[in-house]
């Protein structure tokens, strides 16, 4: 069955700092993956997406993220960690009928 | 602003009541998506509509029904209500098929509904 994977249910980084969320996906085709990022009492917003051509793609808000093929995984990084980056991060997976898989999600906390 | 509206933003109602949670998706969006959001089982796909037509469904209800109208907007009934529906349900949508960004999902503010 295609899912979605987010090891870290809860990360905290210190502002400034850099970050990865990590995203691990199932899936026996060539997936379409997503992230998006949920401020709390919001909607969730799509931070970058990946669907074919360079395996590094850039999102808005200074977010990137890295397409492994071998490793099956959609990691989120950022340079530096802003307080205002505090919030809930979800990786998702397209299916062929536009059926969207998310992952359990990654709180991120941002300390001073 | 995602573009995608839906009201109401908050509803409190009892046990065993029906309730209407309405969508508008961003113009030109063909596509309409229901999900539900729980602390417990997380971001759920419930039902997706394109142009009008039911296209694909997730783990919904069959207390829970969904259409979608000419004008697009979608309306997801819930009814017979239960402790267990107090959730936040997101509507979202995404352009015509047939284009490499028809996979994209933009998602509105969610309407909170509690039941007590």
């Amino acid at each position: 069955a295609q899912s979605v994977t987010q090891p870290d249910i809860h990360i905290t980084v210190s502002e400034g700092a850099s970050l990865e969320l990590r995203c691990n996906y199932s899936y026996g085709a060539t997936p379409y993956l997503f992230w998006y990022v949920q401020s709390p009492g919001q909607g969730l917003q799509l931070l970058l997406k990946y669907f074919s051509g360079d395996t590094l793609v850039q999102g808005i808000k200074g977010f990137e993220a890295e397409f492994k093929r071998s490793q099956s995984s959609f990691n989120l990084r950022k340079p530096s960690v802003h307080w205002s980056d505090a919030a809930e991060y979800f990786c998702a997976v397209v299916k062929y009928n536009n059926d969207m898989r998310f992952g359990a999600g990654t709180r991120l906390t941002v300390k001073p | 602003d995602s573009g995608v509206t839906q009201t109401p933003k908050h509803l409190i109602t009892a046990t065993g009541q029906r309730v209407t949670l309405r969508c508008s998706p961003r113009s030109g969006d063909l596509s309409v998506y229901w999900y539900q959001q729980s602390l417990d089982q997380g971001l759920q796909f419930l039902i997706q509509y394109y142009n009008g037509e039911e296209r694909a469904k997730g783990n919904i209800l069959e207390r829970f029904s969904a259409q979608q109208f000419p004008d697009l907007h979608s309306e997801l009934n819930l009814s017979s209500l239960e402790l267990g529906d107090s959730a936040l349900y997101f509507c979202a949508s995404s352009p015509r098929r047939g284009q490499e960004d028809s996979y994209e999902q933009y998602f509105g503010p969610g309407t909170r509904l509690t039941v007590t």
